[in-house]
């Protein structure tokens, strides 16, 4: 069966330092992979997806970056962190199976909290 | 550019009512449309879906409806228990598209 780990589970981080988020999906091959943040008790933001390695997307201009160095593995990154990027970083992925449909699975998330 | 709202944003129903959440879409080519359950600090997890070629289906205690000429979808919870209570997530994606957009969020409180 297909597992998704993100780490860490928690992290608390002065503003203008950098960040590092991985996500690993277990069991699957070639996946599409997505980052999401969801600020306190609202929905959820696409931040990035990819659908291959080095393949990137972003939805959203801002202070983040991603990269996808192996097939199922995605980094959520920045080079100075800022107060607004606190919130709960979810890390997901769904089948490549080109025109199916897009079932995507989370993982546990990382809480951020900048200060 | 593509939407989904949700509604209520937050229900509280008595233990063993039943509770609805209600979703609506802009994009006519959506055609999946997926519900989440997320309890407190976890995250999202599938607890049932409903395709465009179908327009209710059932699992146990839960249920969701699809009505495509209106792009409306509801989720409907029978004999709710306490262990229901958590933030649900509706979200519709189209063929072959790699975005899911996700509604809001319904916090639903079931009181014992």
């Amino acid at each position: 069966s297909q597992t998704i780990h993100q780490w860490p589970a928690t992290l608390v981080q002065p503003v203008g330092s950098p960040l590092s988020l991985e996500c690993t999906v277990e069991g699957t091959s070639n996946p599409n992979l997505y980052w999401y943040r969801q600020a306190a008790g609202r929905g959820l933001q696409l931040l990035f997806y990819s659908v291959g390695i080095g393949q990137i997307s972003s939805e959203v201009p801002q202070n983040l970056s991603a990269s996808r160095p192996q097939d199922r593995q995605f980094i959520l990154s920045s080079k100075k962190l800022l107060l607004s990027d606190s919130g709960f970083y979810l890390c997901a992925w769904s089948a490549h199976r080109g025109g199916s449909y897009n079932e995507q699975f989370f993982g546990p998330g990382t809480r951020l909290t900048v200060l | 550019g593509e939407n989904v709202e949700q509604h209520p944003s937050t229900l509280s129903v008595q233990e063993g009512d039943s509770a609805v959440i209600k979703c609506t879409y802009s994009d006519s080519a959506s055609n999946y449309f997926p519900w989440y359950k997320q309890e407190l600090g976890k995250g999202p997890q599938l607890i049932i879906d409903i395709r465009s070629n179908v327009g209710e289906k059932k699992d146990q205690r839960i249920a969701v409806t699809l009505n495509k000429t209106a792009k409306h979808f509801s989720l409907h919870i029978t004999e709710t228990q306490p262990e229901d209570s958590a933030v649900y997530f509706c979200a519709a994606s189209g063929t072959g598209g790699f975005k899911t957009i996700f509604g809001a969020g319904t916090r639903l409180f079931v009181k014992a």
